[in-house]
Order: structure tokens, then C-alpha cells, then sequence
């Protein structure tokens, strides 16, 4: 089956640091993947998507870059802000002919300090 | 402003007493999805519906029903809650252009069965 494993939080940074959330996955097929954000009280918006291997896939600063040798993709910013604090999930989705069901990670909670 | 709403946003409710919870798109979308979030699981997919008339089963079904009668509803119906079915609900939809769209989330169902 498919699943996706993500690293535990919550990842506590201050201001300006480097951020890594760690992403691996295993899939039966060939799966697009996607960085999902949950802002306190709000649902999820898509962050960044990688459809094929070696695509990077960036947004609002946030990267991540299929990597198919190691099953991962991981996220990254170069320098967070407090208002980058939030719940971050990985998700992977195989094609299908219908169901287009996201297989999410557990999420990861970053928290920012100023 | 395209959006995907739902109905209520906090429910706190008692073992067997029937429910609804609605869900709402403005952007005409065919596909809809129902997901629960539980700590530690991530977002895992009730039942889905690729257009009026159509649904499915997910992941996780047991306990609930659907129904599409117009395309941009899609409640979500617990005839029988139980305590197990305490958790955060998400309604999603996309269009169905390519399979690799974007899914919209709704803010959210947080429900409490006592």
C-alpha cells in the first residue's frame, strides 16, 4: 500500500533559521507528491507539488525536490517567519481512474519565535 | 472568492443522535471528497463522489453515508454516532481537468460525540 512518513513535531525554531521537515514515502506506482498547510483554524491549502522525479517544486520560499532514489521529499526555507507557524503535511497521490485519494503523512507542527 | 464551506464548524453532539454535516463548492467542481483528521493519522478518506449521483467508499467508511444530488453538495451523514467518531472532518473538491489538480479543503468540522 501507500503511506508516507514524516518526521515527528513539534519543531520549535526561532526566526530566520533554516528549516528541514523531513518526507519519505512508499507507493505502489509512480505518485505525484504535495506540502500541505494548516494555519490555526483553517483547513489545508497546497503549498508546493512535485509530479515526476527531480522536480522541485517551491512556493512562498518553501522548496522540496522528488527525490525517487530515496523516496523523499523533504521541505525546506531558508528563513522562517513567524508567520510560516503552522501544521505542515506531506502528501502522495497515485494516479488512478477515479478516486484521487491523498495519502497524508501525521503532520508536522512548526512553531516560529520571534 | 472560490471556496469549498462547511456546515457546522463545531459540533458537540450524543451516542446515536443523527447527523449532518454540509459541504458547499462554488467552483463547479465534479470530484468531492469527505476525510477525517485524527492525531497521529493524518487525513484519511471517508467516501468520495466523481460527479451527481456518484459516490464511493474510501478508507474509512463504515459509519457514515453521502449523497451528490446537485453538484456543489456533498453532505456528510453520521446515522448513528458513535464516540469513536470524534474527530476533525474536512470536505475537498477538484476539477476535473486532470486528475493532478489541486484539492481545496473546507476550514473544517470539529466534532465531539459524547
Amino acid at each position: 500500500g501507500n503511506s508516507v512518513t514524516q518526521m515527528e513535531g513539534p519543531v520549535t525554531l526561532s526566526e530566520e533559521a533554516f528549516l528541514t521537515i523531513n518526507c519519505t514515502y512508499t507507493a505502489t506506482g509512480y505518485p505525484s507528491l504535495f506540502w500541505y498547510v494548516q494555519y490555526p483554524g483553517e483547513g489545508l491549502q497546497l503549498l508546493l507539488k512535485a509530479t515526476k522525479a527531480d522536480d522541485k517544486g517551491s512556493n512562498k520560499g518553501f522548496e522540496a525536490t522528488y527525490r525517487k532514489e530515496t523516496t523523499s521529499f523533504h521541505l525546506e526555507k531558508g528563513s522562517v517567519q513567524v508567520s510560516d507557524s503552522a501544521v505542515y503535511f506531506c502528501a502522495l497521490r497515485v494516479k488512478d481512474t477515479g478516486r484521487r485519494a491523498l495519502t497524508f503523512g501525521s503532520g508536522t507542527r512548526l512553531q516560529v519565535q520571534p | 472568492e472560490a471556496q469549498v464551506t462547511q456546515n457546522p464548524r463545531y459540533l458537540i453532539t450524543v451516542t446515536g443522535k443523527k447527523l449532518t454535516v454540509t459541504c458547499s463548492q462554488n467552483m463547479n467542481h465534479e470530484y468531492m471528497s469527505w476525510y477525517r483528521q485524527d492525531p497521529g493519522l493524518g487525513l484519511r478518506q471517508i467516501y468520495y463522489s466523481m460527479n451527481v449521483e456518484v459516490t464511493d467508499k474510501g478508507d474509512v467508511p463504515e459509519g457514515y453515508k453521502v449523497s451528490r444530488k446537485e453538484k456543489r453538495n456533498f453532505p456528510l451523514i453520521l446515522e448513528s454516532p458513535s464516540p469513536n467518531q470524534t474527530s476533525l472532518y474536512f470536505c475537498a473538491s477538484q476539477g476535473a481537468r486532470s486528475s493532478y489538480n489541486e484539492q481545496f479543503f473546507g476550514p473544517g468540522t470539529r466534532l465531539t460525540v459524547l
